[in-house]
């Protein structure tokens, strides 16, 4: 079945570097790639996503790249903040029925240091 | 706004028990999931429904049943708790236009002792 990797499961990174995440996917028929953000006792919620049709998506300082040849993508966080500490999780799916699900990576805990 | 409520944030059962996990969405949404959550794994899917009294195993569904009379209501069913299952649940709901954000609950923390 459908198998989502995701590396590294933690990341160290100075307050102002930048952090990268990671995940590759099995089903080649996948089409939409969430990225959620799980802050500490709160629940997981979505930052970004990208589907199929694009290669790279920017939402301010959080920017995610898509290569479907290599059926993986990345989630890049630049100039990062204490707040961007958390949890992130990464995910594939295939959108073509009102059934669809998706299936998440095992996740990367990011701290940043100050 | 999206609302997404667990019955219980902390729950302790004992061995062999019956025990109930409740989810209640209030955006009319049809596709309902529930997830366990533990270090190292992610977010395992354990079952999902598409529609009223519809469910579909997900990849870890043994151990567990699913319950769905209503449509913004779906309950996760413990047959006979093991310690095994101790876990974080982690329930989800989205629209069944095509796949989008799924929007979580806050979680229940089951302890079985």
């Amino acid at each position: 079945g459908e198998n989502v990797e995701q590396h590294p499961s933690t990341l160290s990174v100075q307050e102002g570097d930048s952090a990268v995440i990671k995940c590759t996917y099995s089903d080649s028929a996948s089409n939409y790639f969430p990225w959620y953000k799980q802050e500490l006792g709160k629940r997981p919620q979505l930052i970004i996503d990208i589907r199929s049709n694009v290669g790279e998506k920017k939402d301010q300082r959080i920017a995610v790249t898509l290569n479907k040849t290599a059926k993986h993508f990345s989630l890049h966080i630049t100039e990062t903040q204490p707040e961007d500490s958390a949890v992130y999780f990464c995910a594939a799916g295939v959108g073509y029925s009102s059934a669809s699900k998706i299936i998440f990576g095992s996740g990367t805990r990011l701290s940043i240091r100050p | 706004d999206v609302k997404v409520t667990q019955s219980s944030r902390y729950l302790v059962k004992r061995t062999g028990e019956k025990v109930f996990l409740e989810c209640v969405q209030d955006m009319d949404h049809e596709n309902m999931f529930w997830y366990r959550q533990d270090p190292g794994l992610g977010l395992r899917l354990i079952y999902f429904s598409y529609d009223v009294k519809m469910k579909e195993k997900g990849d870890i569904p043994e151990g567990y049943s699913v319950s769905r009379e209503k449509k913004e209501r779906f309950s996760l069913i413990l047959e006979s708790a093991s310690t095994n299952q101790t876990s974080m649940y982690l329930c989800a709901s989205t629209s069944a236009e095509g796949i989008h954000e799924q929007y979580f609950g806050p979680g229940t923390r089951l302890t079985v002792t």
